[in-house]
């Protein structure tokens, strides 16, 4: 079973803080993704990686930064975080590059962050 | 407009119905992604398909790629059901999705 794990599933942080939301896979997938999911507005792609050391801004990558140093670690940071960043942070993965049928992400259980 | 419309947004419903939830959306694809969130967060994958229709269980989903839309029937329906229901599509090398559909199942 693919297993996709993220560092804390709540997490308060104060406005200004540096945070870091890690995540990593099991499965040597190539492809992660970092979303964000807000009540009404479904989930947005914050940034993704094809492979180690590649980012590709998603749609809403403004306040955000990520890190991809080893394939199954991708880290989503918040520079300088804001009460407008509070909201559900999920990462994902999947195993092939935009192959249709097989394409297929798995989730984390999502991490929720609260910017006070 | 958005790419993707689901629809209801939210449905309640008593155990033993017959579900159905929609999707539509104006992109071309290479195929669609079904996928549960429980209260809680998890989100689960259920389907991808690119044609026709696909069954797991007590869950059908069908696509019909002319009409640029897809169903996901649940039969016999549970109160283990209630969850958000999103659908995503795949096209021009990414993934969009849609807002979700959330179902209450009552006992």
């Amino acid at each position: 079973d693919v297993k996709v794990t993220q560092s804390s599933r709540y997490l308060v942080k104060r406005t200004g803080e540096k945070v870091f939301l890690e995540c990593v896979q099991d499965m040597d997938h190539e492809n992660m993704f970092w979303y964000r999911q807000d009540p009404g507005l479904g989930l947005r792609l914050i940034y993704f990686s094809h492979d180690v050391k590649m980012k590709e801004k998603g749609d809403i990558p403004e306040g955000y930064s990520v890190s991809r140093e080893k394939k199954e670690r991708f880290s989503l940071i918040l520079e300088s975080a804001s009460t407008n960043q509070t909201s559900m942070y999920l990462c994902a993965s999947s195993p092939s590059r935009w192959r249709g049928d097989n394409y297929e992400q798995y989730f984390g259980p999502g991490t929720r962050l609260t910017v006070t | 407009k958005n790419e993707v419309e689901q629809s209801p947004q939210n449905l309640t419903a008593q155990e033993g119905e017959f579900i159905t939830i929609n999707c539509s959306y104006s992109v071309g694809i290479s195929a669609l992604h079904w996928l549960q969130q429980h209260p809680g967060g998890g989100i689960v994958s259920l389907f991808m398909l690119s044609s026709g229709k696909k069954k797991h269980g007590r869950l059908i989903a069908t696509i019909n790629i002319q009409e640029k839309h897809s169903s996901l029937h649940i039969t016999a329906s549970h109160p283990r059901d209630s969850a958000v229901y999103i659908c995503a599509v795949i096209g021009n090398y990414q993934l969009i999705w849609g807002a979700g559909t959330k179902l209450i199942i009552k006992p």
